[in-house]
């Protein structure tokens, strides 16, 4: 069965500063996708980053981008420049297509402090 | 910016009753309509993907008679969870893009339903 496991359920950054969260899967699929979330204390979600497993280039969103190590499986989330902005919980997530039907995958999360 | 607004943002009722929870693109055409669900020690499950005009897709492991989706237009979609029960109690979170399957558009988060059922 397919996990996400995002282990380090607190980080702390600087303003200014950056700070990688990690992200690691277990599947045997090889086509599927990977995404980052981000949820503020307002709990209102936003899709940060979005990574198709076919392709080899590492997405990029403004100061956000990703680590993608597909034989590894590893998707880990680099956020340049910090700011206070940026603190909230970072979900890792995958999803697949499977002969069940689709199936996503969410981590348990990491806290994310900014500090100024 | 896009807007997508959830009604109700808080919604108690008695365990057996149904619960319907709307989903409104207010400044675009919502496509594709997500429905999440985050549990009270935050974990968060996708429960499904509708596309206006055809049956939701329900993810492996959610009961499609408990929790039905609805998305007759390009701006509204409405969850109702049947019979609730109190371990249906999580926050419900909907979402709304544009455009179809894996389209790259970006996703509009909807402020979410806190869900408590006595």
């Amino acid at each position: 069965a397919q996990t996400v496991t995002q282990s380090q359920p607190e980080m702390s950054v600087q303003e200014a500063e950056t700070v990688t969260l990690s992200c690691t899967y277990d599947t045997s699929e090889s086509d599927y996708y990977l995404f980052w979330y981000k949820q503020p204390p307002s709990r209102q979600m936003i899709l940060v980053i979005r990574q198709e497993a076919y392709k080899q280039q590492n997405a990029t969103e403004n100061r956000f981008s990703v680590n993608f190590q597909k034989a590894a499986k590893s998707f880990s989330l680099k956020i340049s420049d910090s700011q206070l902005g940026d603190a909230a919980m970072y979900f890792c997530a995958y999803r697949s297509l499977s002969a069940g039907g689709f199936k996503t995958i969410f981590g348990a999360g990491t806290r994310l402090f900014v500090k100024a | 910016g896009a807007v997508v607004s959830q009604h109700p943002s808080r919604v108690i009722c008695k365990s057996g009753t149904s619960v319907k929870i709307e989903c409104r693109s207010l400044d675009f055409q919502a496509t594709t309509m997500f429905w999440y669900r985050q549990f009270p020690k935050q974990s968060l499950m996708l429960m499904a993907t509708s596309n206006e005009g055809s049956k939701a897709t329900y993810e492996q492991g959610v009961e499609k008679d408990k929790f039905l989706i609805n998305h007759a237009s390009l701006t509204l979609s409405t969850l109702t969870v049947t019979s609730a029960h109190p371990e249906d109690s999580s926050f419900y979170i909907c979402s709304a893009r544009v455009g179809t399957g894996n389209s790259n558009q970006p996703q509009h988060f909807g402020d979410g339903t806190r869900l408590s059922i006595l």
